[in-house]
């Protein structure tokens, strides 16, 4: 069974920083893209980064380019995101979902999510 | 970048209802459509991909259709558990989301 972990969520002033991680299990982790997407409060869903399978390629949204960094341990069959520079617009539960290549991309599985919250 | 717009914004059926909730791309997509179910507090759920293809696992009550603009997500006929929120999100270009349809029950 594929199961996606996040942890590292929780409350951080404006300007700070935190890390993120997912611990994968359940399939070949390194076989894999996988990817970060946000949940701002009683929003919907908006795209943060996605890795390669061996780390050589990250994409980010616009709004995170610069602060916030995608990576990847395979070894430890886990996801990380290092997010800085922090604002409050960044308050959000965090998922990470894996990146199935098929004959497009699709989120086929996703983890119930990490808390973030900016505030002073 | 391009952006996805879902119709409704929420609706309110019974069950048994016929249920049909469309997302339109601002350009060409092609088929690069997927569609997702999130329950409060729970991790989005693929339903559909590339616009018409279930997701191993997801009953057949659920359908989708269309290409290029515009896409369908229909649900033949609802069941208690259908009552969620859905997300369209594109592929073609980068990955974005609609804003989410609420289906409540009447």
């Amino acid at each position: 069974e594929v199961q996606l972990v996040e942890s590292g969520g929780g409350l951080v002033q404006p300007g700070g920083s935190l890390r993120l991680s997912c611990a994968a299990s359940g399939f070949t982790f390194s076989s894999y893209w996988m990817t970060w997407v946000r949940q701002a409060p009683g929003k919907g869903l908006e795209w943060v980064a996605n890795i390669k399978q061996d780390g050589s390629e990250k994409h980010y949204v616009d709004s995170v380019k610069g602060r916030f960094t995608i990576f990847r341990d395979n070894a430890k069959n886990s996801l990380y995101l290092q997010m800085n520079s922090l604002r409050a617009e960044d308050t959000a539960v965090y998922h990470c979902a894996r990146l199935w290549s098929t004959r497009i991309d699709v989120f086929d599985f996703w983890g119930q999510g990490t808390k973030v919250t900016v505030s002073s | 970048d391009i952006q996805m717009t879902q119709s409704p914004s929420s609706l309110s059926a019974s069950v048994g209802d016929r249920v049909t909730i469309t997302c339109r791309a601002s350009q060409s997509i092609s088929s690069s459509l997927n569609w997702y179910q999130q329950k409060p507090g729970k991790a989005p759920k693929l339903l559909i991909y590339v616009a018409s293809s279930l997701q191993s696992g997801v009953p057949s009550r659920f359908s989708g259709s269309g290409s290029g603009t515009d896409f369908t997500l229909t649900i033949s006929s609802l069941q208690p558990e259908d009552f969620a929120t859905y997300y369209c999100q594109q592929s073609y270009s980068s990955w974005t989301f609609g804003q989410g349809t609420k289906v409540e029950i009447k």
